[in-house]
């Protein structure tokens, strides 16, 4: 199956710095992929889906410019955590569809995730 | 928007039982309904999956139904093993690029 990495899996930071998270499809492209923000004991929450070349939808509640989606490339999108805090604590995990020439593929591959500590 | 609501939250079954997950979903339109097995730490793994012109199907000891006119789908695992004891997670999307929107997840554990 296709294969989503994710950098840094995981990072401590002090709070009011930003962080920046890395998602790369490796051996698919994938106009889109999708971040998630998954707290302990709890689902996996969509933020925002990220598309190439143009700015990313966001979920209600979830602020945009706190956290700073960027795709780059059909291989590469970002997300930036800006000014964090102890409450954006959390484990994020990226995914991408693998989008058949057809639109017949629709299995979402997901990423190993980067667990986010704020100190 | 979707909403997707998974029962139970957790669930322990004697090993060699079957365990039965069950998910409703609100929006008509989807019609790909993934289920994903999460470890401790681990990014959710697909185990099976289900599109809206199918009732049925099975995988070995996995299966899943699903009832469109009601909107329910579920996921059952005979002969539980150990190693099925994970977070499972029921999903609901349409077809193609769309988003995932996921169920809130049931805790299997499986008595020795």
């Amino acid at each position: 199956g296709a294969v989503v990495s994710q950098h840094p899996s995981w990072v401590i930071c002090k709070s009011g710095t930003s962080v920046k998270i890395e998602c790369r499809s490796l051996d698919f492209q994938a106009t889109t992929m999708f971040w998630y923000r998954q707290f302990p004991k709890q689902s996996l929450m969509l933020m925002a889906t990220s598309s190439e070349g143009s700015k990313a939808t966001y979920e209600q509640g979830v602020e945009k410019d706190k956290f700073l989606i960027n795709h780059a490339s059909l291989t590469l999108s970002t997300l930036t955590v800006t000014s964090a805090h102890p409450e954006d604590s959390s484990f994020y995990i990226c995914s991408a569809r693998d989008w058949g020439l057809a639109g017949e593929k629709y299995e979402q591959y997901f990423g190993p995730g980067t667990r986010l500590t704020v100190t | 928007g979707e909403n997707v609501e998974q029962h139970p939250s957790t669930l322990s079954v004697q090993e060699g039982d079957s365990a039965v997950i069950k998910c409703t979903y609100s929006d008509s339109a989807s019609n790909y309904f993934p289920w994903y097995k999460q470890e401790l730490g681990k990014r959710p793994q697909l185990i099976i999956d289900i599109r809206s012109n199918v009732g049925e199907k099975k995988d070995q000891r996995i299966a899943v139904t699903l009832n469109k006119t009601a909107k329910h789908f579920s996921l059952h695992i005979t002969e539980t093993q150990p190693e099925d004891s994970a977070v499972y997670f029921c999903a609901a999307s349409l077809m193609g690029a769309s988003k995932i929107i996921f169920g809130s997840g049931t805790r299997l554990s499986i008595r020795p």
